[in-house]
């Protein structure tokens, strides 16, 4: 039974590029929630998706937005990038509707920007 | 506002001894909370859940205690072994109209003494 997986593990970019991080989900989930973790801190939420659509975001600006695929894979965008967006990027996959809130991470992808 | 903390960032124990470390959290909607363990490197992992209309629960050589009276939550170790170094997260659920969303701690070092 695979677990979340993600990619890149690590990625470097410079101020102002783009990014895409890729995030499937525990086999048998539907709902991909993303993260950003920055050195030290817990886990921030950014968004969740659930039947291909945003079903809540936290508090980050409009640069983060993401996409949910048919087979439940998620993307997470981020457009220009600022040197404080360098975290750990976490996704975590869960079952949507009740009792299934339990959720489960993936290892992350490692973003540095110079 | 909606908070998680926790008392102490780092805790130090003796290998075979018994660990707690101790959550806060403000938000009295929340209904259910996460332990999670986070090793170097590496995503969050499930340690155990608790619902809100529970009070305790238990696991493999972990506990988990809920005192919603005092907002406080703590999990407790037992037979603490050198593997169970890492940081400790609590994250609490708010039921949201949409989805779920969770809320992170800063989290709680574990070092196990040999």
């Amino acid at each position: 039974d695979a677990g979340v997986t993600q990619s890149p593990t690590h990625l470097i970019k410079t101020r102002g590029q783009q990014v895409t991080l890729r995030c499937s989900p525990k086999s048998g989930h539907d709902t991909v929630s993303w993260y950003q973790q920055a050195l030290g801190q817990g886990p921030q939420f950014i968004f969740q998706y659930y039947e291909e659509e945003e079903r809540q975001r936290g508090n980050f600006p409009d640069r983060f937005s993401g996409h949910q695929f048919p087979n439940y894979s998620s993307e997470l965008n981020v457009n220009a990038l600022l040197l404080g967006d360098s975290a750990l990027y976490l996704c975590a996959s869960s079952l949507g509707g009740t009792g299934g809130e339990t959720q489960y991470f993936g290892p992350g992808t490692r973003l540095l920007v110079l | 506002g909606e908070s998680v903390g926790l008392h102490l960032p780092t805790l130090s124990v003796q290998e075979g001894d018994n660990s707690i470390i101790n959550c806060a959290y403000s938000n009295s909607a929340s209904d259910y909370f996460i332990w999670y363990k986070q090793e170097s490197g590496k995503g969050p992992q499930f340690i155990i859940d608790i619902r809100s209309n529970m009070d305790k629960r238990q696991g493999q050589r972990v506990t988990v205690l809920l005192n919603k009276t005092v907002k406080h939550l703590s999990l407790q170790i037992a037979a603490t072994q050198p593997g169970d170094s890492a940081v400790y997260f609590c994250a609490e659920k708010k039921p949201k109209a949409t989805g779920n969303q969770f809320y992170f701690g800063t989290g709680t070092s574990l070092t196990v003494i040999p």
